[in-house]
């Protein structure tokens, strides 16, 4: 199970923005987040807890090991209007409940 | 660049078996390195992983729907398969296939179908 929090959230443009999972046991390092827009297929951002993806934008960044994990966001932009998942698969695959991110 | 289509009814009825078929182009089916998945979410919901199968076959589930389900593949065709049994409103998603890359402990998502809606209702 990955407790994710917030379920949503509204910042403003420039705003530093961080998503929590928390998984119920040990999943080592082995996370993914996944960033979903309305419309669109989800789009890997990064793997293996903190390595980021293909052509992702450097203002995301994700750490953490074991049971902890943190994104971020470091200065929102409009275009990042979406909904953010992790994703275990250290015992078979779950998704985190989603984090829904929008602009104040 | 690899592709992924699915297809299927749109509309099923209630306690009948959901069918869809996910078709792969643009890059082999049988790469050691992958698996192919299918993932769904319902409306205002959040995505579900159902299950993976790999070129030789072989399958894994989630388990709240493991004794609904079966994945096949076949590599001839470039085609893999998702059968849900007995299916009620609760079913009614987007489904998608996807492509699970897995390279020691590297493991994710990298490419996805485009997503089919299908709605469960009389």
């Amino acid at each position: 199970q990955m407790a994710q929090s917030p379920s949503s959230l509204s910042a403003s443009v420039g705003d530093r923005v961080t998503i929590t999972c928390q998984a119920s046991q040990d999943i080592n390092n082995f996370l993914n987040w996944y960033q979903h827009k309305p419309g669109k297929v989800p789009k890997l951002l990064i793997y293996d807890a903190s390595r980021l993806g293909t052509e992702v934008p450097s203002r995301f960044s994700a750490s953490g090991s074991g049971r902890h994990f943190t994104f971020t966001i470091s200065s929102l932009q409009a275009e990042d209007i979406a909904t953010y998942y992790c994703q275990q698969y250290a015992s078979l695959l779950t998704f985190g409940g989603g984090t829904k991110v929008g602009i104040k | 660049q690899l592709q992924l289509q699915e297809s299927g009814p749109g509309l099923v009825k209630p306690s009948e078996t959901l069918s869809l078929t996910c078709t792969v182009s643009g890059d082999s089916i049988s790469g050691s390195s992958y698996y192919w998945g299918w993932i769904r979410q319902p409306p205002g919901k959040g995505l579900e992983w159902i299950g993976n199968i790999y070129y030789n076959g072989g399958a894994y589930y989630t388990p709240s729907l493991k004794s609904r389900v079966t994945i096949a593949i076949d590599t001839s065709k470039r085609q893999f398969s998702l059968d849900l049994i007995s299916v009620t409103a609760a079913d009614t998603a987007i489904y998608y296939c996807a492509r699970w890359f897995a390279l020691g402990g590297t493991k994710y998502f990298d490419y996805w179908g485009q997503g089919t809606l299908v709605t469960v209702s009389s």
